[in-house]
Parts: structure tokens; sequence; C-alpha cells
């Protein structure tokens, strides 16, 4: 199993709806995850943080976090074309919490 | 602050050749990354410094790869000799202490042929 795995979509999302990204992480990452946003031809930028359970929301966007189930998900509420992007989940390994292992990356489309 | 700074931003090489990246990190921060991404990939690290003493190195070709971080700023990333399947982006980040997440350079986009 990789230690972060995504759906590599596309998703496709109407103008104004929320998206809802997902991601699954293995045994050997521990509770530090990161959100990472990644315009075609950009390098990746880090958009949201979350190191406990629950949620944690920053203006339209919110980190969910579930330890039980080994999850984290990103909702964007009232999408934007400008919200189009690759979007990185990102965790640290129990083994070095410095270190942060990538998902693959899904990515978003938002259609007007 | 100035943010990651990395040069060059494109190169491109004949395959067997040799190839320099140059990283500068945000003043501070003791921690610096090379990351490789594949187009359609997520980033894989490739080699971590503290300072300028290696932390992980565990996923770096070392037959070909190799990197340095002299007086704990800067790092260069030197691949020798290049393949056709090392064609990729180098991403360098840079962080204080790397588990609140770190930020990365604009990149250089490597096309070996």
């Amino acid at each position: 199993q990789k230690e972060v795995e995504q759906n590599s979509g596309p998703l496709s999302v109407p103008e104004g709806a929320i998206a809802s990204l997902n991601c699954t992480y293995s045994d050997r990452v521990s509770q530090s995850f990161f959100w990472y946003r990644q315009y075609s031809g950009k390098s990746p930028e880090l958009i949201m943080s979350i190191y406990s359970n629950g949620d944690k929301e920053d203006g339209r966007f919110t980190a969910q976090l579930n330890k039980a189930s080994q999850y984290v998900s990103l909702l964007i509420r009232d999408s934007q074309p400008s919200d189009s992007a690759t979007y990185l989940c990102a965790g640290a390994m129990r083994s070095s919490a410095s270190k942060i292992i990538f998902g693959s990356g899904t990515r978003l489309s938002i259609r007007p | 602050e100035a943010g990651v700074a990395q040069s060059p931003r494109y190169k491109i090489i004949e395959k067997r050749q040799s190839v320099a990246f140059w990283c500068n990190p945000i003043s501070g921060h003791a921690t610096l990354y090379w990351y490789q991404q594949i187009l359609g990939q997520g980033p894989k690290l490739l080699i971590q410094f503290q300072n300028n003493g290696v932390v992980d190195d565990s996923q770096l070709p070392k037959d070909r790869f190799s990197a340095e971080r002299l007086k704990g700023v800067d790092s260069t990333l030197k691949i020798q000799p290049a393949k056709l399947e090392d064609s990729a982006v180098y991403l360098c980040a840079s962080s204080n202490t790397g588990i609140y997440g770190y930020t990365f350079g604009s990149g250089t986009r490597l096309t070996v042929v």
C-alpha cells in the first residue's frame, strides 16, 4: 500500500458547488496532514494543514481528518474557476515528522 | 520574506550528459529538501538536509545523483550521467522544522533527450 493515496480524477464540479477531495493513508504516516494546490506548470503551494481529528476551516476551504478510518478530505465551498488545479494530499511519516510524503494528486476542474 | 530560489528554470540536455541544479532556501530555514516530480505524479522526496547534514537520502539514486549543502545554506543537486527517465521537475523546499509543511521553490524543469 502506498503511504498516501488519492484518486487521480479528473473531478469536474460546476461553479458555485462544493468540491470534495479525498485521500487515504497508511499506518506509516503520522497525524500531520497537508493539502497543496498545484496549478499547471507551477510548484505546489500549501493551502491547508490539519493535525487533529475533526474539521479545520479557512475561508472557503475545510480540511477533515478521520484517524479511525485513516482518511483526509478537503472541501472547497463556492467553487470558482480559479480553483481548477491539481490538489496534492501529503502526510508526515511516523518515522520522521519532518519527512512529508505526497499522494499523486487529484485534478480538479471547475466548469462555468 | 524572500521565497525559495532555484535555478535554472529550464534545462535540456542529452542523455549521458551531466547537469546541476541550485537552490537557496528561505533565510534561517534549517531543513532543505529536494523532490523529483514526474509529469502526472506527486513529488517524490530525493534527499533531506538538516543544516549541512543529510537526514534522509533513501530514495536518491546514488549511482548517478549527488547533492550537497555547504555551510548549511545553499544546495546543489547533480545528475551524472543523465537518463531519459530523469526528465522531471526538480523541486527544492525549505522549512524551519518541516512539521508544519514547507515552501517550495519554482522548480527546474529538466528534459533529457
